[in-house]
């Protein structure tokens, strides 16, 4: 299968700080993360497409200069949620597209998450 | 714009037994992918299965299976003998065909299994 890790699992900041959240294919190479934002018991909202060497594609709503996301190889995709408050707290969540052997084709494989509390 | 309609916000089902959760969804697209995916406590996000549009066949896997209708845009799994280990929320997505295609997501469904 298809391994994708989150580093950290979870973070407590400050208000005002910014916190960088990496996502990376461990066992795979993927030119486009996803990120996603979900509240409790809510389905995931995408927040952002990230795209190897190129700039991301946010969803309406989502602020380009609070979230930064940088996919700066092929492994590895940063999420930093700059000057944080407490409305952003939440748990994050990013995916990556694989393609595996068996002809099973192009499937999203999440990261188990980061969950961030802003104090 | 793809949408994902889960009505059902919660489900019981007793251990050992089959318990269908239904989903629908709405494209303009012929061809497409359909996913369910589990997402347990631990808040990972597991693939459950996988459907593609043009195949006629349902897919299985293990103990899950769908009931691909695709004239009436119905994805619906189905879980044979219950398990613990399967209470958990579940996501039913849609992905368009194009590469790197972003996943729309139903609200997801709460399962619960009672020992």
């Amino acid at each position: 299968g298809a391994v994708v890790s989150q580093h950290p699992s979870r973070v407590i900041c400050k208000s005002g700080t910014s916190v960088k959240i990496e996502c990376r294919s461990l066992d795979f190479q993927a030119t486009t993360m996803f990120w996603y934002r979900q509240f409790p018991k809510q389905s995931l909202m995408l927040m952002a497409t990230s795209n190897e060497g190129s700039k991301a594609t946010y969803e309406q709503g989502v602020e380009k200069d609070k979230f930064l996301i940088n996919h700066a190889s092929l492994t590895l995709s940063t999420l930093t949620v700059t000057s944080a408050h407490p409305e952003d707290s939440s748990f994050y969540i990013c995916s990556a597209t694989a393609y595996l052997a068996g002809g099973t084709g192009e499937t999203q494989y999440f990261g188990p998450g980061t969950r961030l509390l802003v104090l | 714009a793809q949408t994902v309609t889960q009505s059902q916000p919660e489900m019981s089902v007793q251990e050992a037994e089959t318990v269908t959760l239904s989903c629908t969804y709405d494209t303009s697209e012929s061809d497409y992918y359909l996913f369910w995916y589990k997402q347990p406590p631990s808040r990972q996000m597991i693939l459950v299965i996988r459907q593609e549009a043009y195949k006629q066949q349902n897919a299985t896997e293990n103990r899950f299976s769908v009931n691909f209708q695709k004239a009436a845009k119905s994805f619906s799994l189905k879980i044979s003998d219950s398990q613990l280990g399967d209470a958990a929320m579940y996501f039913c997505a849609y992905r368009a065909p194009s590469a790197n295609s972003k996943l729309t997501f139903g609200k997801g469904i709460t399962l619960s299994v009672r020992p």
